[in-house]
């Protein structure tokens, strides 16, 4: 069965932009959460959706956003991107309870 | 709010040695769950942890829920090279503030696994 999967791997923008990233969840998942790692903040959360609906929000300025489609492919967006949105974004999905399941994420890297 | 304390931050062990970490949290979580991430790739879920005081084995993983439920431990028995990466504990809920439940995994700092063969 495919895992998540999402695209680009790889990013490479300049300050001001915005990006979108793309999260396909493992077929069946519904609930599709999304996360920025870095060296200095770890693994921190930024929004979970379940049927096409936000149920948590974490502690992100509002340039960034997600949403969530009838399919439960999600993307996330990030505007007026800044230096220190350079990250590894992580999409996660899972059934309702627990075990979420990674991609291996999209390295973005702002210049 | 929320906050994880992993430990150790890394180890550095001999292949076939045994090898022990732990989080604890100031707040409580309704599941505990461990990962471990190798370079260039997401999280990978170990064990699962759902109800406290719960032990659980995944080959020659075990990992605990505590009877508090601000804690988890993990041990790796008898390592092997392969065993190398970074390893966090995860801890999911328990409800909002607002009373709404909580879907976010709050992650402790990792422990970074080395084995010499």
């Amino acid at each position: 069965k495919a895992g998540v999967t999402q695209t680009p791997r790889y990013l490479i923008k300049t300050r001001g932009q915005q990006v979108t990233l793309s999260c396909s969840p493992i077929s069946g998942h519904r609930s599709v959460s999304w996360y920025q790692q870095t060296p200095g903040q770890g693994l921190q959360f930024l929004f979970e959706y379940f049927s096409e609906t936000q149920r948590n929000k974490g502690n992100f300025p509002g340039r960034f956003s997600g949403r969530q489609f009838s399919n439960s492919r999600s993307e996330m967006n990030v505007s007026t991107l800044e230096l220190g949105d350079s990250a590894l974004y992580l999409c996660a999905s899972s059934l309702e309870r627990g075990g979420y399941t990674f991609g291996s994420g999209t390295r973005l890297t702002v210049v | 709010g929320q906050q994880l304390n992993q430990s150790p931050q890394s180890m550095f062990i001999q292949e076939g040695e045994d090898v022990s970490m732990n989080c604890t949290s100031s707040s409580i979580f309704n599941t505990w769950l461990w990962y471990k991430q190798e370079p260039g790739e997401g999280p990978v879920l170990l064990i699962a942890l759902y109800k406290a005081g719960e032990l659980t084995s995944n080959g020659r993983l075990t990992a605990q829920f505590g009877i508090t439920r601000k804690d988890s431990f993990l041990n790796i028995s008898a390592s092997i090279p392969s065993d190398v990466g970074i390893y966090f504990c995860a801890g999911q809920g328990p409800l909002l503030d607002s009373g709404g439940s909580n879907y976010k995994l709050t992650f402790g700092k990792g422990t970074l696994l080395t084995v010499n063969p």
